[in-house]
C-alpha cells in the first residue's frame, strides 16, 4: 500500500515562471491538506480538499495560488508567477476521513521548491 | 484562540539520555492530540494519537502523556538515540470547524555522541 506520493520532490523555478506539485492520496483517501514549511520553521496550514471540493483554503494566499483535487488524478497546487519569498517545502497529507475523525494523517515526503 | 504552543524550542542532549518535551494548547472543544517526528528533509510520522480519555501512551522509547484539565502534554525520550534526532510536532484536534487541526512550531531535538 503506497504511501501518500509528492512530486515533483525538487522543483527550481525563475521569477515570473509557474510551478505545478502534484500529490497522490493513500489508496482509499478522500481528504488531502497542503502546508507550507519554510526553513527551521514549523509547518503551515494553507488549503484543504476533498475529492472536487476545496473546504477551506484560509491558508492559502489570495494571489498566484491555487489547489484542486479533482475527481481522477492528483491534487495539484498550482503557483503562479512565483517570487523568492515562495522557496519552501510543500507538504501533502491525505486521511480516510475528514479531520473530526481521530484517524492519523499521512504525510507525503514534501516537494522543494527554489526559485531563482 | 485555539493555539498550540511547544518547549523547548531547540534542544540537545548526549545519546544515552532521556529528555521531556512539552505541549500546551488552548484548542477547545478538544478532540485528540498527535505527537508527530519530522526528520530533516523528511514529511512527519505520527508517534502516538491521544484521545481525552487517555493519560498515557507508550510507543517504544516514546512515551507521550496528556492531561486535559491543564492542556498539557508532554512526549518522554527514554535513553536517547542519535537517530532521535528530528522535529517533534505536536497537533491538537478540536471536535468541530472544518478545519480544526492546529500545529505547534514544534521542537528541534539533537542527539549527540
Amino acid at each position: 500500500n503506497a504511501g501518500v506520493m509528492q512530486n515533483p520532490r525538487h522543483l527550481v523555478r525563475r521569477r515570473g515562471q509557474e510551478a505545478r506539485l502534484r500529490c497522490s492520496p493513500m489508496k482509499g483517501h478522500s481528504h488531502v491538506y497542503w502546508y507550507r514549511q519554510l526553513p527551521e520553521e514549523g509547518l503551515k496550514f494553507m488549503v484543504y480538499l476533498q475529492k472536487e471540493n476545496i473546504i477551506d483554503e484560509s491558508g492559502m494566499p489570495k494571489e498566484r495560488f491555487s489547489a484542486e483535487f479533482p475527481k481522477e488524478g492528483p491534487s495539484i497546487l498550482r503557483i503562479q508567477q512565483v517570487v523568492r519569498g515562495d522557496s519552501a517545502a510543500y507538504f501533502c497529507a491525505s486521511s480516510p476521513g475528514g479531520q473530526l475523525n481521530t484517524g492519523e494523517l499521512f504525510f507525503g515526503e514534501g516537494s522543494r521548491l527554489t526559485v531563482l | 484562540k485555539n493555539q498550540v504552543e511547544q518547549s523547548p524550542q531547540s534542544l540537545i542532549i548526549l545519546e544515552g539520555k532521556n529528555c521531556t518535551l512539552q505541549c500546551n494548547y488552548t484548542v477547545s472543544p478538544f478532540s485528540n492530540l498527535r505527537w508527530y517526528k519530522q526528520d530533516t528533509g523528511r514529511g512527519p510520522v505520527s508517534l502516538t494519537i491521544m484521545t481525552f480519555s487517555e493519560n498515557t501512551k507508550s510507543n517504544g522509547r516514546y512515551t507521550a502523556t496528556l492531561d486535559a484539565d491543564t492542556k498539557q502534554s508532554s512526549l518522554h525520550i527514554t535513553a536517547s538515540q542519535l537517530s532521535d534526532s528530528a522535529s517533534y510536532i505536536c497537533v491538537v484536534s478540536a471536535r468541530t470547524g472544518a478545519n480544526n487541526l492546529f500545529f505547534g512550531t514544534g521542537t528541534r531535538l539533537t542527539v549527540i555522541p
